[in-house]
């Protein structure tokens, strides 16, 4: 079965820093995986999604993510926090299989950007 | 363009009284979700329909019911609410697209309960 595991559930970085996030996945197969966001109080919002297309995959307010098969991982990054990036961040991966459009998310990992 | 619409925003119950979530999506999608989220531990799945007419357990279905009311509108009912379901729910919406499709999904406000 898929899952995603995410390092750390509260990362605190100062406005202008390298924002990393990490997410490592378990799948026996090429999964689909996503970044989602959310801010405080609103629903998830889709920050950049990775298809096998291409593994850099570049996503929405300056985000990227880089798909690495030998080590599991899709980190998110984003070269300079902006106050505005403060929110929660969750690794989804999709299972396949029965069911196949289902989502796994991870547990979450909240960002804060110190001015 | 609305997106996902859930109602209410706030409910507070007390222990043993029922209720019931509404979520339409205005999307044409195909597939809708019912998550639920609680600190520390993600979202987890209530009860999805992969299309109209089906509804399947998710990873924690205890507890709710679900009816796929038709394409548009997916409820969640809770028959006799426990200080257990207090939690922020989430409604979600997808196309769909199979097996080679990523079927991202677009998500809803939120419905935040408490169980008294």
């Amino acid at each position: 079965a898929q899952s995603v595991t995410q390092l750390g559930s509260h990362v605190s970085v100062s406005e202008g820093a390298l924002v990393l996030l990490r997410c490592n996945y378990s799948s026996s197969v090429p999964p689909y995986l996503f970044w989602y966001v959310q801010y405080p109080n609103q629903g998830l919002q889709l920050l950049l999604k990775y298809t096998s297309a291409a593994t850099l995959v570049k996503g929405i307010n300056g985000f990227e993510a880089e798909f690495k098969k030998s080590e599991t991982s899709f980190h998110l990054t984003k070269p300079s926090a902006h106050m505005s990036d403060a929110a929660e961040y969750f690794c989804a991966v999709r299972r396949t299989g029965a069911g196949s459009y289902q989502l796994t998310f991870g547990k979450g990992t909240k960002l804060s950007v110190i001015p | 363009n609305a997106g996902v619409t859930q109602t209410p925003k706030f409910q507070v119950l007390k222990t043993g009284q029922s209720m019931t979530l509404q979520c339409a999506q205005d999307m044409n999608h195909n597939s809708m979700y019912w998550y639920r989220q609680d600190p520390g531990m993600g979202l987890r799945l209530i009860y999805y329909s992969a299309s109209e007419g089906t509804t399947d357990k998710g990873e924690v279905p205890n507890g709710y019911n679900v009816s796929r009311l038709n394409k548009r509108e997916f409820s969640l009912r809770l028959e006799s609410a426990a200080p257990s379901q207090t939690s922020v729910y989430f409604c979600a919406s997808s196309e769909n697209q199979g097996e080679t499709g990523a079927n991202v999904l677009t998500f809803g406000a939120g419905s935040r309960l408490t169980v008294l």
